[in-house]
């Protein structure tokens, strides 16, 4: 059972242009959210992460919007740029999942010279 | 610290062979977890540890068996392996609960013939 939600799937953008990921989750306990990104042949890292207590959180070029009453949060790339290039997931998790995330099923962003 | 690391790279299995993929952390993480990672279908936990000594079952739990007996360490076995399981595994690893940052060791890709 997928419980979060993930699109699009992939992603072109062209340099200096906004990417933006979006995901939906189904259980309204989860309380945190954050987005990994991983380049090819790595393993996933954080890179940035929100609690339901703001609705936006923005670091550098990367904000998460987060709306809780549609359950819904997304990330934004501003000025994309070809280094952004890697695939995005989206995560939720919480108090009543103890130790676990459940991960969306990724983006893959190109972003195009 | 070299953070998360993982043996082997590379695997090719026959089916019904075994194995035992090798996770380590020098971080002094208490939890550690074990994913998959197949095409449009994100991360999926497998099994996980919350301490030296203990394992639960993830969301795809079937086919594998697991053992954290010293605290660095997460072992994931194949005790007789089949073509679908054939994937990309990551084990990661953090220092709280799931709410904290995962941190991800560079993957293991596994095919089964």
């Amino acid at each position: 059972q997928q419980q979060v939600k993930q699109s699009p799937q992939s992603l072109i953008v062209q340099k200096g242009g906004i990417s933006i990921i979006n995901c939906a989750y189904e259980n309204t306990a989860f309380d945190y959210f954050p987005w990994y990104q991983q380049f090819p042949g790595k393993g996933p890292a954080l890179l940035i992460a929100i609690r339901p207590d703001v609705s936006e959180k923005k670091e550098g070029r990367f904000t998460i919007s987060f709306n809780k009453s549609a359950k819904q949060f997304s990330l934004h790339i501003m000025d994309s740029q070809p280094g952004d290039s890697a695939t995005y997931f989206c995560a939720a998790g919480g108090e009543t999942s103890g130790s676990r995330l459940t991960f969306g099923e990724g983006t893959q962003l190109t972003v195009n010279p | 610290n070299a953070g998360v690391t993982q043996t082997p790279k590379f695997r090719v299995l026959k089916t019904g062979q075994s194995m035992t993929l090798l996770c380590a952390q020098d971080m002094n993480h208490e939890y550690m977890y074990w994913y998959r990672q197949d095409p449009g279908m994100g991360l999926r936990l497998i099994h996980y540890s919350v301490g030296e000594g203990t394992t639960a079952k993830g969301e795809v739990p079937d086919g594998y068996n697991v053992s954290r007996l010293k605290k660095q360490n997460f072992l994931l076995g194949l005790e007789s392996a089949a073509p679908s399981q054939t994937s990309v595994y990551f084990c990661a690893s953090s220092y709280l609960v799931g709410t904290d940052t995962q941190y991800f060791g560079p993957g293991t890709r596994l095919t089964v013939l």
